[in-house]
């Protein structure tokens, strides 16, 4: 069965660090991936996504993620991280058998604190 | 451009008392639509999705209900609310045959 594991329940860093919020996924075949953020209270906004091709990915907001089957892993990074990137974080992988159906299983989130 | 749209943002109801919450989404045509349920450390639960009007597949089994009476429209039901049922539900939807899911603003349920 898909699966998503975010190890890091909670992440804390320094404005202007770098960030690599961690995602590994169980998936039998060449998996959809997606990263999601959501501010307090409100809906989630995609960050990007992966498909094919190109592993390493750019996203909005200065976000990159690079895919790494032999680890199956999902990773999102930023160089410098900003006090409005503070938000929680979810990292889904999609069935992607093109079908009309594209549901997608989640992580249980980051929760991203910046310190100023 | 393609919106969705939430009602209501929040909602507060006694146990054992109805619920009705409504998604729309503008801008486009025969999309995929999805409910979910958020609750504190669990991520997002899929609980209903819908690839066309009156063809709703549940997730899970519960004390909720959906039901797509438009093509754009897709409303989450109850007929008695349970303790449980508090959280935050999210609509999302896709194009047919898409993978993207772009989700709504949200609807935070409390029930007392």
């Amino acid at each position: 069965a898909q699966s998503v594991t975010q190890p890091d329940i909670h992440i804390t860093v320094s404005e202007g660090a770098s960030l690599e919020l961690r995602c590994n996924y169980s998936y039998g075949a060449t998996p959809y991936l997606f990263w999601y953020v959501q501010s307090p209270g409100q809906g989630l906004q995609l960050l990007l996504k992966y498909f094919s091709g190109d592993t390493l990915v750019q996203g909005i907001k200065g976000f990159e993620a690079e895919f790494k089957r032999s680890q199956s892993s999902f990773n999102l990074r930023k160089p410098s991280v900003h006090w409005s990137d503070a938000a929680e974080y979810f990292c889904a992988v999609g069935a992607g058998y093109g079908g009309s159906q594209g549901n997608l299983i989640f992580g249980k989130g980051t929760k991203l604190s910046v310190k100023p | 451009s393609q919106t969705i749209h939430q009602w209501p943002a929040t909602l507060v109801q006694p146990v054992g008392s109805p619920l009705s919450l409504e998604c729309t989404v503008e801008g486009t045509s025969n999309p995929n639509l999805y409910w979910y349920r958020q609750a504190a450390g669990r991520g997002l639960q899929l609980l209903f999705y819908s690839v066309g009007i009156g063809q709703i597949s549940s997730e899970v089994p519960q004390n909720l209900s959906a039901s797509r009476p438009q093509d754009r429209q897709f409303i989450l039901s109850s007929k008695k609310l349970l303790l449980s049922d508090s959280g935050f539900y999210l609509c999302a939807w896709s194009r047919q045959g898409g993978e993207t899911q772009y989700f709504g603003p949200g609807t935070r349920l409390l029930v007392l």
